[in-house]
């Protein structure tokens, strides 16, 4: 069974400051992962996709690695502004039975 | 283009009565569907997701149960609903090379 976890549960930090979201999964037979943002009571908004082939995606100033062989991927941020305050959630689709398993989120307070 | 359509946005209802939530998609064929859902402050938790018409996977024994009676469309019921069935339910469809698109969300509210 794929279980998805992402550290840290909460991240608060100053503007400017770049910020590391960590997510890593048990099983490697993956399609893709996927960032998305979810702000308070809304749904989720796709953020990046990687493909199991790939290494990195970048778009902005979101950059995501991936690391299929040792189930890791890192969502960077640089230079944080105060509307990036969001859940952040990662998402691996499975390539043995089509299941998209979410990790809990990290929760991110950018402060002014 | 590709969209999701799920309804009502909110929902209120008694404890014991029914529930059906609908989600289509549009745009895409043979897609894979999926129900979530999120208690308040928590993260997703996988329901139901199916790979085909007829195909249902269900993750968690419980109180509910979904169907798919054509290609692009995913129902979540009830025949009777908990309380603990209160929370925001998302729809979602996915492929494998691109990725996973979301509902709006139905925010449930079991009285």
């Amino acid at each position: 069974k794929q279980e998805v976890t992402q550290i840290p549960a909460a991240l608060s930090v100053p503007e400017g400051e770049n910020l590391v979201l960590n997510c890593s999964f048990t099983d490697s037979a993956i399609y893709n992962l996927q960032w998305f943002r979810q702000d308070p009571g809304k749904g989720l908004t796709s953020l990046l996709l990687i493909q199991s082939s790939q290494r990195e995606q970048t778009s902005g100033r979101l950059n995501a690695s991936l690391d299929k062989s040792s189930g890791r991927s890192t969502l960077y941020i640089a230079a944080s502004q105060p509307g990036d305050s969001a859940t952040y959630l990662c998402a691996v689709l499975s390539s043995n039975d089509y299941k998209l398993s979410f990790g809990a989120g990290t929760t991110v307070t950018v402060r002014a | 283009s590709q969209t999701i359509h799920q309804w009502p946005a909110t929902l209120v209802q008694p404890v014991g009565s029914p529930l059906s939530l609908e989600c289509t998609v549009e745009g895409t064929s043979n897609p894979n569907l999926y129900w979530y859902r999120q208690a308040a402050g928590r993260g997703l938790q996988l329901l139901f997701y199916s790979v085909g018409i007829g195909q249902i996977s269900s993750e968690v024994p419980q109180n509910l149960s979904a169907s798919r009676p054509q290609d692009r469309q995913f129902i979540l019921s009830s025949k009777k609903l908990l309380l603990s069935d209160s929370g925001f339910y998302l729809c979602a469809w996915s492929r494998m090379q691109i990725q996973a698109f979301f509902g709006q969300g139905t925010r449930l509210t079991v009285v």
